[in-house]
């Protein structure tokens, strides 16, 4: 599979906990995004990171949310102290910039619910 | 910033019969208008985009459409099957490779 990769794919946690996601993006795509995605919503931007650095982070990044992606390659977002108004499905997507008729794919999702 | 909005949230088509999902944004530095398709539990997948230098696209039984002196756009399926039933999301984005402005989305269901 060559796509998106997101781990894990469903997580619930206790209010209170701290929780990590994977994702692991397309071959040698270097730029990497993260949305949330409520129920009956569309997915609204978080953050993004071109190779190892981020670049832009939404208002929707609180300080409870932390995003990494270390050698460019995979990165990870975390939630410390999760509320319930965090239970959402976390989306990665990838692109690699400069190729012609470039666009952006969504890995699977990875759902998260604080009970 | 960009805001994208959606019309209608809901549409229910008989199965052959066509569908229009119709889009706004409102950011003049919007000029790459993608459509996803989501279905339950997967994430979102591109069915067809459109650049702001062309005014409609077409891939089978999917057109867009794009007016972007009135910045509307618009998702044409004809000829639906029940594999069509899904959430559609339109989105606006200044290139193919910035972040991407999502629409509210739209359920659309065929029925056989």
């Amino acid at each position: 599979d060559t796509g998106v990769s997101q781990n894990p794919r469903h997580k619930i946690t206790k209010r209170g906990q701290n929780v990590t996601f994977r994702c692991d993006p397309i071959s040698e795509h270097n730029r990497l995004y993260w949305y949330r995605q409520t129920l009956g919503q569309g997915p609204e931007f978080l953050t993004y990171f071109q190779n190892e650095a981020q670049l832009e982070k939404s208002r929707l990044l609180s300080d409870r949310f932390s995003a990494e992606r270390p050698k460019g390659s995979f990165s990870t977002l975390e939630i410390q102290r999760t509320e319930q108004g965090d239970s959402a499905m976390y989306l990665c997507a990838s692109i690699t910039l400069g190729g012609p008729g470039n666009t952006i794919y969504f890995g699977e999702g990875s759902w998260l619910t604080v009970v | 910033g960009e805001n994208v909005e959606q019309h209608p949230s809901t549409l229910s088509v008989q199965e052959g019969d066509s569908a229009v999902i119709k889009c706004t944004y409102s950011d003049s530095a919007s000029n790459y208008f993608p459509w996803y398709k989501q279905e339950l539990g997967k994430g979102p997948q591109l069915i067809i985009d459109i650049r702001s230098n062309v005014g409609e696209k077409k891939d089978q039984r999917i057109a867009v459409t794009l007016n972007k002196t009135a910045k509307h756009f618009s998702l044409h399926i004809t000829e639906t099957q029940p594999e069509d039933s899904a959430v559609y999301f339109c989105a606006a984005s200044e290139t193919s490779y910035d972040k991407v402005i999502f629409g509210p989305g739209t359920s659309l269901s065929v029925i056989p």
